[in-house]
């Protein structure tokens, strides 16, 4: 199956850019690297994904290594309101595998 | 607007009494699936359905039977729960597997 690791809570200050790490060593070739955050009482929602090279969107930006084992999700200025549970996900043959993600807390 | 509805959003019930919790979406999506959310255990995948044909079991199927009769709903059914199914549930879905995922709301669900 389709597991990834990620450290379980990080903090950051407000403003400061966060990198988020995931290592995922059992992916395939034609998984998409997905990531999702849950804020409290919340469903997950999408926040970025992508295949082979960096990409950016109005909420974070995703590098993926090389070698595709390894990701990094990036909010350049965290808020208050980033503070929420992030989780990275390969869907390998067609399993959605969440594990217990990340939690970040921002400082003020 | 784009979404997954679930309901209910709260259900307590006792054990064995049969239940469904609906899903439900509105972007013609192919792939859905159901999740379980219980405290230091993350999300776990219940069961998938890749299109209208076929649907699979996830990493924790016991207990649960699901129903795609037709793209838009995708109905987790509990046919004799008991309390260690009290959980929270998510609903998914996406257009294909690799595509993202739009979750519903959630049901808080307590079997007593």
């Amino acid at each position: 199956d389709a597991k990834t690791t990620q450290p379980n809570s990080m903090e950051s200050n407000e403003e400061e850019p966060v990198h988020l790490p995931c290592n995922h060593s059992t992916i395939s070739g034609t998984d998409y690297i997905h990531w999702y955050r849950q804020l409290p009482s919340q469903g997950p929602e999408y926040v970025i994904h992508g295949l082979t090279s960096n990409v950016n969107n109005r909420m974070a930006s995703l590098a993926i290594a090389e070698d595709r084992k390894s990701s990094t999700l990036i909010l350049h200025r965290a808020t208050l309101r980033d503070a929420a549970v992030y989780y990275c996900i390969h869907p390998g043959t067609y399993k959605y595998i969440f594990g217990t993600g990340t939690r970040l807390k921002v400082l003020a | 607007e784009a979404q997954v509805t679930q309901n209910p959003r709260y259900l307590i019930t006792v054990t064995g009494k049969k239940l469904t919790v609906t899903c439900s979406q509105n972007m013609n999506h192919e792939y859905m699936s159901w999740y379980r959310q219980d405290p230091g255990l993350g999300l776990r995948q219940i069961y998938y359905s890749m299109n209208v044909e076929v649907t699979d079991k996830g990493d924790v199927p016991e207990g649960y039977k699901v129903s795609r009769k037709e793209k838009r709903n995708f109905p987790l059914i509990l046919e004799s729960p008991s309390p260690n199914q009290t959980s929270l549930y998510f609903c998914a879905s996406s257009r294909t597997v690799n595509e993202k995922l739009f979750f519903g709301s959630g049901t808080q669900l307590s079997v007593l």
